[in-house]
């Protein structure tokens, strides 16, 4: 299995720019989280999907960010427009009904806002 | 609500000597516990988990943690410390009402001296 792939694995881009992150977690997982991980704040959840479904949205930090799961293979988290504090990196994670709340973690997105 | 306290931000311990990272949980409900090792640049992987059962939990690397529900506490230990163990640790919990939303503690980054 290829485990939960991301990309892109860096992104820098200038204040203003829309960014895209992608994921795409392991086949036959239902559940996908974005977490977001910084010196400061540590590891933030932003949002949970199952099957799909926007979950709890609750951590999205503010209407600049927005995420969608268009199918069961592919996931975006977008930010527009973007700021430096967005700099952090951004990871993906998987998990399935039978693994026990396991979550599979993506190798991450270093996002740089300047 | 659910809740992971870890204590000690960094420990360093002398390779061959004892690691312990503690933590502590709340939960009102039977949890599901979780350590998570994050080596630099990739993204989290299990190291061990508690579910129910027996109650001294082993993991990869020679890790092994013991949850014990009287203390609230999962601390987990390793009996000689190797440098490759240097990296971040992650307690986390889930389960009951949080579903499949899994808390994390802020990380204790472990340091191993030759």
């Amino acid at each position: 299995d290829a485990g939960v792939i991301q990309s892109p694995r860096h992104e820098v881009t200038e204040m203003g720019q829309e960014v895209t992150l992608r994921c795409k977690p392991i086949s036959g997982h239902d559940y996908l989280f974005w977490y977001r991980q910084t010196m400061m704040r540590g590891l933030e959840l932003l949002i949970y999907f199952n099957n799909n479904v926007p979950i709890d949205d609750s951590g999205m930090p503010e209407d600049r960010f927005s995420a969608k799961m268009p199918n069961a293979s592919f996931s975006t988290l977008k930010i527009q427009p973007s700021e430096p504090r967005d700099s952090a990196v951004y990871f993906c994670a998987s998990s399935g009904r039978q693994g026990n709340l396991v979550q599979y973690f993506g190798p991450g997105t270093r996002l740089t806002v300047t | 609500a659910q809740s992971v306290t870890q204590l000690g931000s960094h420990v360093s311990v002398s390779e061959g000597a004892l690691v312990l990272l503690r933590c502590n949980y709340s939960s009102s409900v039977p949890p599901y516990l979780f350590w998570y090792v994050q080596y630099p640049n990739q993204g989290l992987q299990l190291l061990l988990k508690y579910t129910t059962g027996a109650t001294l939990v082993k993991g990869i690397n020679g890790f092994e943690a013991e949850f014990k529900k009287s203390e609230t506490s999962f601390h987990l230990t390793k009996p000689s410390a190797h440098m490759s163990d240097a990296a971040e640790y992650f307690c986390a919990v889930s389960g009951g009402t949080g579903g499949f939303k899994t808390i994390f503690g802020a990380g204790t980054r472990l340091f191993v001296k030759a």
